[in-house]
């Protein structure tokens, strides 16, 4: 199965900042097939990014994802106070799907 | 709006099977364009794929609970079920209902064209089950 390791673990900016978050595959996940989710304390994750760096719908533009092979990136252009949460990427290249363990993004 | 909901027991014993429905309101779970899927996540960790359904009945499950898990769909109901057996305490977690954008088709180790699930848009709020006598 595909490992990601998602880096920095814990990330803190302050709002208006930019954030860097990086997702790294064990092996190369398939045609870009990885994704990016938002999750707050007690919320579900909200689906972000989906095929590397296409916006789930509603998404802000401030969003975006970039990479390929085993490389992947999430960058949020200017912060916002609500975008302060855990960030996980997911790859669905190859079975099983598996997640990353998780980028924690707290206010400096 | 589409809208998932999980339900079930919030407390199973050792030993014993979990089970949960996840209800679709708001869309059809028999739509050709979705799947449907189970994560579960235990308290203050990541997220872990359980498994996933087609409407039509075909199964895609994570090899590390395919053993204990089996996840069915009720069309006629708009549902789709999880049942986890042989449950113990690592079991113990938040488990969500969701939606998959479809699926992918890649290629095994083996050389087979392998089905998987895709990114997941719309999810339950999740259910906490815990595994404790």
């Amino acid at each position: 199965e595909i490992v990601l390791t998602q880096s920095p673990g814990t990330l803190s900016l302050s709002p208006g900042e930019r954030a860097t978050l990086s997702c790294r595959a064990s092996q190369s996940v398939s045609s870009s097939y990885l994704a990016w989710y938002q999750q707050k304390p007690g919320q579900a994750p909200r689906l972000l990014i989906y095929g590397a760096s296409s916006r789930a719908t509603g998404i802000p533009d401030r969003f975006s994802g970039s990479g390929s092979g085993t490389d992947f990136t999430l960058t949020i252009s200017r912060l916002e106070p609500e975008d302060f949460a855990v960030y996980y990427c997911q790859q669905y290249g190859s079975s099983p799907v598996t997640f990353g363990q998780g980028t924690k993004l707290e206010i400096k | 709006q589409l809208q998932l909901q999980e339900s079930g027991p919030g407390l199973v014993k050792p030993s014993e099977t979990l089970s949960l429905t996840c209800t679709v309101s708001g869309g059809s779970i028999s739509s050709s364009s979705y799947y449907w899927g189970w994560i579960r996540q235990p308290p203050g960790k990541g997220l872990e794929w359980i498994g996933s359904i087609y409407y039509s009945g075909s199964t895609y499950y994570n090899p590390s609970l395919k053993s204990r898990v089996t996840i069915s769909v009720d069309t006629s109901k708009n549902q789709f079920s999880l049942k986890l057996s042989s449950v113990t305490a690592a079991d113990t977690a938040v488990y969500y209902c969701a939606r998959h954008r479809g699926a992918v088709e890649t290629y095994s180790g083996a050389g087979d064209i392998v089905v998987v699930p895709a990114a997941l848009d719309y999810w339950g709020q999740g259910t906490l089950v815990t595994v404790s006598s």
